[in-house]
């Protein structure tokens, strides 16, 4: 079966400093990844997808960028947080093909002071 | 504009009531996807269902039942004899294949549900 993975579970962080959020999935291979930020009583929001390695879309322009090193692992990064960047992320993944259910994580839910 | 609209911000219903959350969509293509997520509090959500647009057959899985009525673009959910473990936020999604970024889930806002004991 099939497991996904993210850390830590939360985070707070000062205003400027760096971030980076791993993402795993377990079970599968080639499976689409997402990134999705929901704010406090809010919707979601998608952040960034990708079909493949080294295959990133953005959907939003912010000060977060993402990574697909391997196959199976997705990293949400930034250089330096805002305190808008506050949020519970939230790592998905899909199997190929735009028909699929998206399947979620446990989530990371961050603050920035 | 493909849209989902989900008018219920919040449902309080007390246990054992039956209680249906509301999902109207906008696309405007005849092939389309529906989805139903719950959001516990400890904020994993959970996939409850995928409906495609051909089959409007209702669906009923233990005490959760799916309306798919697309003559009023609507895809409600049921919870009958609803429990305290059903206290969640519920979202409903749109999938449009003919979407430029066709990955994309179209979201709702969501409902609160609260079942009171």
């Amino acid at each position: 079966s099939q497991t996904i993975h993210q850390w830590p579970a939360t985070l707070v962080q000062p205003v400027g400093s760096p971030l980076s959020l791993e993402c795993t999935v377990e079970g599968t291979s080639n499976p689409n990844l997402y990134w999705y930020r929901q704010a406090a009583g809010r919707g979601l929001q998608l952040l960034f997808y990708s079909v493949g390695i080294g295959q990133i879309s953005s959907e939003v322009p912010q000060n977060l960028s993402a990574s697909r090193p391997q196959d199976r692992q997705f990293i949400l990064s930034s250089k330096k947080l805002l305190l808008s960047d506050s949020g519970f992320y939230l790592c998905a993944w899909s199997r190929q093909g735009h028909v699929n259910e998206q399947y979620f994580g446990p989530g990371t839910r961050l603050t920035v002071t | 504009a493909q849209k989902v609209t989900q008018a219920q911000t919040e449902i309080s219903v007390v246990e054992k009531e039956d209680v249906t959350l509301d999902c109207v969509y906008e696309t405007r293509d005849t092939t389309y996807y529906l989805f139903w997520y719950k959001q516990p509090p400890s904020g994993e959500l959970v996939f409850l269902i995928r409906r495609n647009s051909f089959d409007e057959q209702n669906e009923i899985s233990g005490r959760y039942s799916w309306n798919f009525q697309k003559s009023t673009s609507s895809f409600n959910f049921t919870i009958t004899a609803s429990q305290v473990v059903d206290s969640a936020v519920y979202f409903c999604a749109l999938s449009d294949p003919f979407l430029d970024s066709n990955y994309q889930l179209i979201w709702g806002a969501g409902t609160k549900l609260i079942i009171k004991p």
